[in-house]
């Protein structure tokens, strides 16, 4: 099973509701990711956890808000965003590269389109 | 520092025609891995290749293939008898060994038209 899901697809909030992203795999991998994409960009790296512990954080607004509950779960707190926080938020799930020889590639999520109000 | 340029920011070719995306790369590492990803109107990305900085071997898989050279520090990433299907932004990108961050290029937006 190669495959990380995400829920919900699609989600419009306004400024002043709480909501939360879901990310799950079952792939075993020990570390999983949160990217934001605008149209028209390339990914950018949110979060990444690594054996269930944050490991980066780039600098993000502390309006958004990363948990992972466990290995397979991670989760995207919204509160407070901003019209600007649009955009197709992905989730990723790799091994940690620990060593030269283990596996790197990431393996995304379809990802949440997120419309804020 | 590590950087990604993708300087064709978008290709159109018609069906059946070959068509390669040039991807260059800045790094200070002596080792790396190097990505291609694709994402498709959907948008999900879905891995394509990774490649090790050592190894130089050219790569095929089916109609896609890679030519990685070191010298020039450059991935590219030929499609061979395009299809419809292939229409999508693809996406290079550099991660440094021991890391787990990826440093994605611009992408570039290919368009295949039937």
């Amino acid at each position: 099973d190669t495959e990380v899901t995400q829920t919900p697809k699609h989600l419009v909030m306004g400024m002043t509701n709480k909501k939360s992203l879901k990310c799950e795999q079952h792939m075993g991998h020990r570390a999983m990711y949160w990217y934001k994409q605008k149209a028209k960009k390339p990914p950018e790296l949110m979060f990444v956890y690594s054996y269930e512990k944050l490991s980066i954080n780039e600098s993000v607004p502390s309006r958004f808000s990363p948990e992972c509950p466990n290995s397979s779960l991670l989760n995207l707190h919204l509160h407070a965003l901003q019209p600007e926080d649009s955009a197709l938020y992905l989730c990723a799930s790799s091994q940690p590269g620990l060593s030269f020889t283990s596996y790197n590639e990431q393996f995304f999520g379809p990802g949440t389109r997120l419309t804020v109000l | 520092a590590q950087k990604v340029t993708q300087a064709q920011t978008e290709i159109s070719v018609v069906e059946k025609e070959d068509v390669t995306l040039d991807c260059v790369y800045e790094t200070r590492d002596t080792t790396y891995y190097l990505f291609w990803y694709k994402q498709p109107p959907s948008g999900e990305l879905v891995f394509l290749i990774r490649r090790n900085s050592f190894d130089e071997q050219n790569e095929i898989s089916g109609r896609y293939s890679w030519n990685f050279q070191k010298s020039t520090s450059s991935f590219n990433f030929t499609i061979t008898a395009s299809q419809v299907v292939d229409s999508a932004v693809y996406f290079c990108a550099l991660m440094k060994t021991g890391a787990n961050n990826l440093f994605f290029g611009t992408g570039t937006r290919l368009t295949v038209i039937p």
